[in-house]
C-alpha cells in the first residue's frame, strides 16, 4: 500500500533559525496536505499542493510540491515560540482513493 | 474551534473491556473519519463514513466497528479491548465524500487508557 515517509523525526531550533521538514511517498500523489498538531491538539489543516512544482507560501511558511509528486516539503523562516507542534504531511493518490495517508510527523522544538 | 465535537475527552478501562466513542460532524459536512494515533505510529486511518454508508477502510482491527446514523454523528466501538488499544482517536469531517482534495476537519480527540 501506499507510504508517506516524513524526515525529520525531531527537530529542535533556536528560535529564529530555520526549519524544513520533508516528506516522501512510495507513489505518485494526486495532492499533498499539510497539518499542524500543537502540543495538546488536533491536527489542524494548513494548505494543501496541487499542481506538480507548486509552491505555496503562507507569512513564514513555504511549502513545495515535487516535479514528481512525490515528494513536498515545509520550510519556516527565523522559527517563532508559536510554530511549536508537529507537522503530519498526507498524501491521497488519487487513484480511487478516498483516503488521506499521514506521514508520522516532524516535531518541531524551538528553544526561546 | 473545528466544529467537530468528540465525547468523552478521556476514557479508562480496562482490558478485555467495551467502549464507544461519539464524533459529531461539522454542520454540513457528509464524511466522517476516524483515525488512532500513538506514540510512535502517528495518525493511522482507520475507517471513512459518507453519508451513513462505509467509504472506505483503512488499519481497521476486526475487534473494531464503526457507524455513521441518520443525523451524521459517528460512533466507533472497541471491543476486547487490549493495553496496546491505548491511544488518541481522532474524528475527522469533510463536506463532501473525501478522498481527491478534501479538506479534514479534526475534533479534539478522545484519549484512551487501557489498563
Amino acid at each position: 500500500g501506499q507510504q508517506v515517509m516524513q524526515i525529520p523525526q525531531y527537530q529542535h531550533v533556536q528560535e529564529g533559525e530555520d526549519f524544513t521538514t520533508y516528506c516522501n511517498s512510495s507513489t505518485t500523489l494526486s495532492n499533498i496536505q499539510w497539518y499542524k498538531q500543537r502540543p495538546g491538539g488536533h491536527p489542524v489543516f494548513l494548505i494543501q499542493l496541487v499542481k506538480s512544482g507548486e509552491v505555496k507560501k503562507q507569512k513564514r511558511l513555504t511549502f513545495q510540491f515535487g516535479e514528481a509528486k512525490k515528494n513536498s516539503s515545509l520550510h519556516i523562516t527565523a522559527t517563532q515560540t508559536t510554530d511549536v507542534g508537529t507537522y503530519f504531511c498526507a498524501g491521497d493518490s488519487g487513484a480511487g482513493s478516498y483516503q488521506l495517508t499521514f506521514g508520522k510527523g516532524t516535531k518541531l522544538s524551538v528553544i526561546p | 474551534d473545528s466544529g467537530v465535537t468528540q465525547t468523552p475527552k478521556h476514557l479508562i478501562t480496562a482490558t478485555g473491556q467495551r467502549v464507544t466513542l461519539r464524533c459529531s460532524p461539522r454542520s454540513g459536512d457528509l464524511s466522517v473519519y476516524w483515525y488512532q494515533q500513538s506514540l510512535d505510529q502517528g495518525l493511522q486511518f482507520l475507517i471513512q463514513y459518507y453519508n451513513g454508508e462505509e467509504r472506505a477502510k483503512g488499519n481497521i482491527l476486526e475487534r473494531f466497528s464503526a457507524q455513521q446514523f441518520p443525523d451524521l454523528h459517528s460512533e466507533l466501538n472497541l471491543s476486547s479491548l487490549e493495553l496496546g488499544d491505548s491511544a488518541l482517536y481522532f474524528c475527522a469531517s469533510s463536506v463532501g465524500s473525501g478522498g481527491r482534495r478534501e479538506t479534514q476537519y479534526f475534533g479534539p480527540g478522545t484519549r484512551l487508557l487501557v489498563l
